[in-house]
């Protein structure tokens, strides 16, 4: 059964650090997506890429995130000067179209630190 | 712009009781889809069950079904002979279907729901 797999499945890194955060979506799919969940809180929507650029980005998606898709198969996301409120669960999750995330393909998460 | 309201942070239920979890939900959007999500102490986010808008039956999947009641926009979470291993949090979530509407996924602030022996 195909699945979103993301690495690491947590770091910890110190603030003012750079991360990036890896996801690998199903490969047939088309929309990919990030979401985080700071402990204990809600899941929220940061960003989604279509087509090679952002389709849609939360207030959240500030200029320290950023997403790239650099080859057939990886989809990352990088923070490029973490802060301590950054700490949270981030999730990857792709669907072949738009909305259609029937059957939730959502990665597994990574769980950043920033100490 | 899409709003989830889940307004029960807690639910207990004694095991092989069945148990309602309240979702409503607000959206301009005239084509839709509703989702219900677990996640456990571990972390992970398993999908349970989807509604579209324009289903003419409530979903169904093995001990989950959806309450879905347009008129009301309320998309309930019904599990039957609760599981010990059902308790964890429980998110109700939605997305657009329609062009031109945003896709990504609306979470509402979920439900704690413990499953007592």
């Amino acid at each position: 059964e195909p699945e979103v797999t993301q690495t690491p499945s947590h770091q910890v890194t110190q603030m003012g650090q750079e991360v990036i955060l890896r996801c690998v979506p199903i490969s047939n799919h088309l929309y990919f997506y990030w979401y985080r969940q700071i402990l204990g809180q809600k899941v929220e929507f940061l960003v989604s890429f279509y087509n090679n650029e952002i389709s849609e980005k939360s207030e959240i998606f500030d200029d320290q995130f950023s997403v790239e898709r650099p080859d057939g198969s990886n989809f990352t996301l990088k923070i490029r000067s973490t802060k301590l409120e950054d700490s949270a669960m981030y999730f990857c999750a792709s669907s072949e179209a738009p909305g259609q995330h029937r059957e939730g393909y959502f990665g597994p998460g990574t769980r950043l630190t920033v100490t | 712009a899409q709003k989830i309201t889940q307004t029960q942070p807690g639910m207990f239920v004694q095991e092989k009781e069945a148990v309602t979890l309240d979702c409503t939900y607000d959206t301009s959007d005239p084509s839709y889809g509703l989702f219900w999500y677990k996640q456990p102490s571990s972390g992970e986010m398993i999908f349970l069950i989807y509604q579209g808008s324009y289903d003419q039956q409530n979903a169904t999947e093995g001990r989950y079904s959806l309450n879905f009641q347009k008129a009301r926009k309320s998309a309930n979470l019904v599990i039957s002979a609760s599981q010990l291993g059902d308790s964890a949090m429980y998110f109700c979530a939605m997305s657009a279907i329609s062009s031109g509407s945003a896709r990504q996924l609306t979470f509402g602030s979920g439900t704690q729901l413990t499953v007592l022996p």
